[in-house]
C-alpha cells in the first residue's frame, strides 16, 4: 500500500516569510514527485515536478527531494496572500496513476 | 493555453441511476485519467486510459465503472448504478507522454441523493 503523508495544517506563515512543506512516502519504488497547488473547490494545479535527488527552483518554488530519506518538501519564498491553499503532495512509481497525499492546508497572514 | 475541460460541472443525481461524465483532454496528449476527490479527503485515482484501453485501475474502479474514448476527443467516466458514497468531485486529467506532468481539468462535483 503506498502511503504520502503530509501534515494537514494548517500552517500559518507571515506574508513575506518561506513557507516549508513536507511531505514523506513509504513506496522506494517511487520514482517521480509533484507538488499540486489546490485552492477550495477547485482542481489541482501543478506547482513544481521532481525527479531526482537534490533541489529543483522555479521562480519562488523550490522543491527538495531526498530519495535515501523518503522525503519531498516545498519551500515558497516571499509568501504571498494568494499562496494560501492546500499543498497536495503527490507521487508516481512504475504504474500509472499519481498518489496524493491528503495535502497541507497553508495560510499566508497579510 | 491549452486545458483540460470536463462537463457538467455539476451533476445532481438520484442512487440507482447511471451517470456519464464528460472529459476532453488537451488535443496532442495520449494519456489520460480520472480521479475522484470526496469532500475533505484526498485525491484518488480511478483508472488510466492509453492508445484506447485501460492501462491500470485502482481497487475503487470496480464493475459499476466504465471508461470510453468514443471519438478523438472526448473521454467519458460511467458509473452505472450511484450509490450515496459516489458523490464526489470527480477529476480528469491528461498527459503528453513526453513528460510527466498530468493536467486536471475543473472537475464534476457529482452528487447522489
Amino acid at each position: 500500500q503506498k502511503e504520502v503523508e503530509q501534515n494537514s495544517g494548517p500552517l500559518s506563515v507571515p506574508e513575506g516569510a518561506i513557507a516549508s512543506l513536507n511531505c514523506t512516502y513509504s513506496d522506494r519504488g517511487s520514482q517521480s514527485f509533484f507538488w499540486y497547488r489546490q485552492y477550495s473547490g477547485k482542481s489541482p494545479e501543478l506547482i513544481m515536478s521532481i525527479y531526482s535527488n537534490g533541489d529543483k527552483e522555479d521562480g519562488r518554488f523550490t522543491a527538495q527531494l531526498n530519495k535515501a530519506s523518503q522525503y519531498v518538501s516545498l519551500l515558497i519564498r516571499d509568501s504571498q496572500p494568494s499562496d494560501s491553499a492546500t499543498y497536495l503532495c503527490a507521487l508516481r512509481d512504475r504504474a500509472d496513476g499519481l498518489t496524493f497525499g491528503k495535502g497541507t492546508h497553508l495560510i499566508i497572514q497579510p | 493555453e491549452p486545458e483540460v475541460t470536463q462537463t457538467p460541472s455539476h451533476q445532481v443525481t438520484q442512487m440507482g441511476q447511471e451517470v456519464i461524465l464528460r472529459c476532453v483532454p488537451i488535443s496532442n496528449h495520449l494519456y489520460f485519467y480520472w480521479y475522484r476527490q470526496i469532500l475533505g479527503q484526498k485525491v484518488e485515482f480511478l483508472v488510466s486510459f492509453y492508445n484506447n484501453e485501460i492501462s491500470e485501475k485502482s481497487e475503487i474502479f470496480d464493475d459499476q465503472f466504465s471508461v470510453e474514448r468514443p471519438d478523438g476527443s472526448n473521454f467519458t467516466l460511467k458509473i452505472r448504478s450511484t450509490k450515496l458514497e459516489d458523490s464526489a468531485m470527480y477529476f480528469c486529467a491528461s498527459h503528453s507522454g513526453s513528460d510527466e506532468t498530468q493536467y486536471f481539468g475543473p472537475g464534476t462535483r457529482l452528487l447522489v441523493l
